[in-house]
């Protein structure tokens, strides 16, 4: 059973880099995308972007110009990284894996809350 | 990017069947056949109920089934139980080769 345990800052300051990191345990890492999706108190879901292990990502256009999601295959971890964070950017940020055909996510992380507050 | 419109609120009596409609364009919810379902309960993470607009994971009941008409896709769950109470999104992936995901359905048990 594939497990995506997440962690990094929970809070930041308005204009600072947001960072998380997702590593993937008992599961191949290859083979799939993993996503980034957040979710803002009292919103709905957002998908931020998507990366495979070869490093082949995809972002939301209305964040592309400050994000980046890398990976890290030989450690089996995906990481977010989003910069000039506003409060707007506050948020239950979640990991994710998309089994190649599925086109959804089918295991996720336990979300992390990420503050942006002055 | 617009979410993908879907009714705010759809409610039901245990044992019946409620749908909810999840509306796009011919760029995402029309095109491919790559529209999802998921079932949010408050502090929990997503969970997975639909893929490719019909298919179930393991273990997810055959009393939740999706469908596709068009621009427009829905989900129906059956024999409403007290436990389908949840916020339910869906999503679908676009030509662009990004995904989007609907405003969300708080579905109510009576």
């Amino acid at each position: 059973q594939v497990q995506l345990q997440q962690w990094g800052a929970g809070l930041l300051k308005p204009s600072e880099t947001l960072s998380l990191t997702c590593a993937v345990y008992g599961g191949p890492f290859s083979g799939y995308f993993w996503s980034w999706i957040r979710q803002p108190p009292g919103k709905g879901l957002e998908w931020i972007g998507e990366i495979n292990h070869s490093g082949d990502t995809n972002y939301n256009p209305s964040l592309k110009r400050r994000v980046t999601i890398s990976v890290d295959t030989s450690k089996k971890q995906v990481s977010l990284r989003l910069r000039s964070v506003t409060a707007a950017d506050t948020a239950v940020y979640y990991c994710a894996r998309m089994p190649r055909g599925y086109y959804a996510q089918d295991s996720w992380g336990q979300g992390t809350l990420v503050t942006v507050s002055s | 990017q617009s979410a993908l419109t879907q009714p705010a609120s759809v409610s039901g009596s245990p044992g019946q069947s409620i749908t909810i409609s999840c509306s796009g364009t011919s760029s995402d919810v029309g095109g491919d056949n790559y529209v999802s379902w998921y079932q949010l309960h408050p502090g929990k993470a997503p969970k997975l109920m639909i893929y490719v607009v019909t298919n179930r994971p393991l273990g997810v009941s055959d009393r939740f089934s999706g469908s596709k008409s068009g621009n427009t896709a829905s989900l129906t769950i059956s024999g409403l139980r007290a436990e389908d109470e949840a916020d339910y999104y869906c999503s679908s992936f676009t030509s662009s080769s990004t995904q989007v995901f609907g405003t969300g359905t708080k579905v109510t048990v009576l």
